[in-house]
């Protein structure tokens, strides 16, 4: 079975500052990930997505992520984290088998900003 | 993507008592997914709702529990039975716009069982 790991449970940036988050991920074929956003009292936002081809991909609000098959890494980046940004972050893996469309989810990072 | 809506947001609850939780889809799909998220932890796949068809539910979910409805492609409906303090969660529902296995999430309902 597939299975997500975020290292980080918590982690504290100034503003203005640049943001990696980690994400590993278990897997026997190629996945499917994605990179979601959780404000407080919100739902989830989706800011990017893997399936194939460029390994860096771009999302909204200006993120990006890489996927290094190497590491079975799906690490999410931004440049200049801004006040906004603060909230809960979810990586997820995706079965690939059609019919069979499952989201396992990481336990989450959750981003506090300062100023 | 499409645009999902919850009822109710938020609830308080008494022990023993039922809530039904709706979720509304404004374009037809035909995967639809109901995800408990309890507090401070990530989030659990309940069981996906297909149109048409009984509800697969996850391990350690049981129909009893959680009935759901799935009427149309628009419409699914989750209840949370005979409610316990443990149920107090975040519960949210998904739908699978069938591009690439990619969920887009509902705003999700805060309930508080007392």
């Amino acid at each position: 079975a597939q299975s997500v790991t975020q290292p980080d449970i918590h982690i504290t940036v100034s503003e203005g500052a640049s943001l990696e988050l980690r994400c590993n991920y278990s897997y026997g074929a190629t996945p499917y990930l994605f990179w979601y956003v959780q404000s407080p009292g919100q739902g989830l936002q989706l800011l990017l997505k893997y399936f194939s081809g460029d390994t860096l991909v771009q999302g909204i609000k200006g993120f990006e992520a890489e996927f290094k098959r190497s590491q079975s890494s799906f690490n999410l980046r931004k440049p200049s984290v801004h006040w906004s940004d603060a909230a809960e972050y979810f990586c997820a893996v995706g079965l690939t088998n059609f019919g069979n469309e499952k989201l396992t989810f990481g336990t989450g990072t959750r981003l506090t900003i300062i100023p | 993507s499409a645009v999902i809506s919850q009822k109710p947001s938020r609830d308080i609850c008494q022990r023993g008592t039922s809530l039904t939780i709706q979720c509304q889809v404004d374009s037809q799909v035909t995967m639809m997914f109901w995800y408990r998220q309890q507090p401070g932890q990530s989030l659990t796949l309940i069981a996906t709702a297909n149109q048409g068809s009984e509800a697969t539910y996850e391990s350690g979910f049981v129909i009893d529990k959680f009935p759901i409805s799935r009427p149309n492609l628009t419409f699914s409906t989750l209840t949370v039975s005979n409610m316990s303090p443990e149920d107090s969660s975040i519960y949210l529902c998904s739908v699978d716009e069938g591009v690439l296995d990619t969920q887009y999430f509902g705003p999700g309902t805060r309930l508080t069982v007392l």
